[in-house]
């Protein structure tokens, strides 16, 4: 079985720039969050949407969007890329909401902005 | 005060050691606790949820301690192979599911 699969592997954008990264949760999964991690430092939440709503939200900011089709593919959206942008977003699923089980991450995507 | 709380290390102990990392969380309402593992440039992966009873995987116990909001992972006959970062994660109460990480603590093991 597929587990979680992201697109593309690595970006490289110019500052100011809109960036779309893709995810594929693993099947039968209707939950997909985002977290972004910066070097050094443990994975930060974005986002979770659950039955393509919006369940939950990080402190970042508006530039920062997503959503979530009807067989539960996600879209993560950064628009005006800053270079603190740069990191790897990592795309993870679970079955329902509370991931009582914990998550399963996808490889995800290392962007660049410069 | 960070929500969750580790020693960064790096730990460096030789082939067949024993080691122990710890964990301290601010939010005493958190309810599900978790160790992953991630090498470098690679995704974080499960290594297993931690049980308010304990439990153990092999070379692996987790002990949860909500009294001291302190969550520990000891490592047994340390392998080469368990060199790696291990992220301390607490899931954040609330309606839906947002998981808290330490920023890590790397463990190198060396021959």
């Amino acid at each position: 079985d597929a587990g979680v699969t992201q697109s593309p592997t690595h970006l490289i954008k110019t500052r100011g720039q809109h960036v779309t990264l893709r995810c594929s949760p693993i099947s039968g999964h209707k939950s997909v969050s985002w977290y972004q991690q910066v070097l050094g430092q443990g994975p930060q939440f974005i986002f979770q949407y659950y039955e393509k709503e919006e369940r939950g939200r990080g402190n970042f900011p508006d530039r920062f969007s997503a959503r979530q089709f009807p067989n539960y593919s996600s879209e993560l959206n950064v628009n005006a890329l800053l270079l603190g942008d740069s990191a790897l977003y990592l795309c993870a699923s679970s079955l329902g909401t509370l991931g009582e089980n914990g998550y399963t991450f996808g490889s995800g995507t290392r962007l660049t902005v410069v | 005060r960070k929500e969750v709380e580790q020693d960064p290390g790096p730990f460096n102990v030789p082939e067949g050691a024993t080691v122990a990392f710890n964990c301290t969380y601010s939010n005493s309402a958190s309810q599900s606790f978790f160790w992953y593992r991630q090498d470098c440039r690679k995704e974080p992966k499960l290594l297993m949820s931690v049980y308010s009873s304990g439990n153990e995987d092999g070379r692996f116990t987790a002990q949860l301690n909500r009294a001291s909001q302190y969550i520990s992972l000891l490592i047994r006959d340390s392998k080469l192979s368990d060199s790696a970062t291990y992220l301390c994660v607490v899931n954040e109460p609330g309606g839906y599911n947002k998981l808290i990480f330490g920023a890590g603590t790397r463990l190198a093991v060396h021959p």
